[in-house]
């Protein structure tokens, strides 16, 4: 299967603790997407990379959380000192050349005790 | 106003009725237009995507799209109880970079068809 993967699935955290997510695009796709859906909430945008840059981070809160997408390996959304307002599901997404659609990975749903 | 809405529903017909959903966008910058399906505890699934008005047809799902009216719709037809999810509508823009464009989402609605 060649899709988006995204790992752990599901990750539990206390809170004060680091989360870091995981996400390998589809093959052959340099452009990746993260978003975080809350409960009852529609998919929000948080940050756009590309291989070492990135690109759009409108989305992302200020502090505590960062992204990077380096030249090897998958992609890191990583939140630090984790509080319960974080818990959500996000999902990455990727596209591979201009005006491709973005495909969505099964996301990593967030728990924070 | 939201950029995107999108009434959430619930939608309930029974099998082989003919489903339409809609949203509507204020953003005049969107320029791609997607319709997600989205089943419990899975990922986002892309059915259609279009980037220009009209209609787009595959297999029983048809997408429209009309700019002057800021209108999208999805429709399904002959449904079957296995597309029971949930269906966002999806828009993106192009950004300052050329090629960047980030999606705004609708809430999304919660479709059931009946046996």
């Amino acid at each position: 299967n060649a899709g988006v993967m995204q790992n752990p699935r599901h990750l539990v955290r206390r809170r004060g603790q680091e989360a870091r997510l995981r996400c390998s695009p589809m093959k052959g796709h340099s452009h990746v997407y993260w978003y975080r859906q809350l409960p009852e909430e529609g998919l929000k945008f948080m940050v756009y990379l590309q291989k070492e840059n990135i690109i759009d981070e409108s989305g992302m809160p200020k502090e505590r959380f960062s992204a990077e997408f380096p030249k090897e390996g998958p992609s890191i959304l990583r939140i630090q000192q984790v509080v319960r307002g974080d818990s959500a599901a996000y999902f990455c997404a990727s596209r591979g050349g201009i005006n491709q659609p973005q495909h969505f990975g099964d996301g990593t749903r967030l728990s924070i005790l | 106003q939201k950029e995107v809405e999108q009434d959430p529903g619930p939608l309930s017909v029974p099998e082989g009725a003919i489903v339409s959903l809609n949203c509507t966008y204020s953003n005049s910058a969107f320029q791609y237009f997607m319709w997600y399906r989205q089943y419990s505890r899975k990922g986002p699934e892309l059915l259609m995507y279009t980037y220009s008005s009209g209609n787009k047809e595959d297999g029983r799902f048809t997408a429209q799209v009309d700019k002057s009216s800021k209108y999208i719709s999805l429709f399904i037809r002959d449904s079957q109880p296995s597309d029971s999810a949930t269906y966002l509508c999806a828009m993106g823009g192009m950004g300052s970079g050329g090629s960047n464009y980030k999606l705004t989402f609708g809430k999304g609605t919660l479709l059931t068809v009946n046996p």
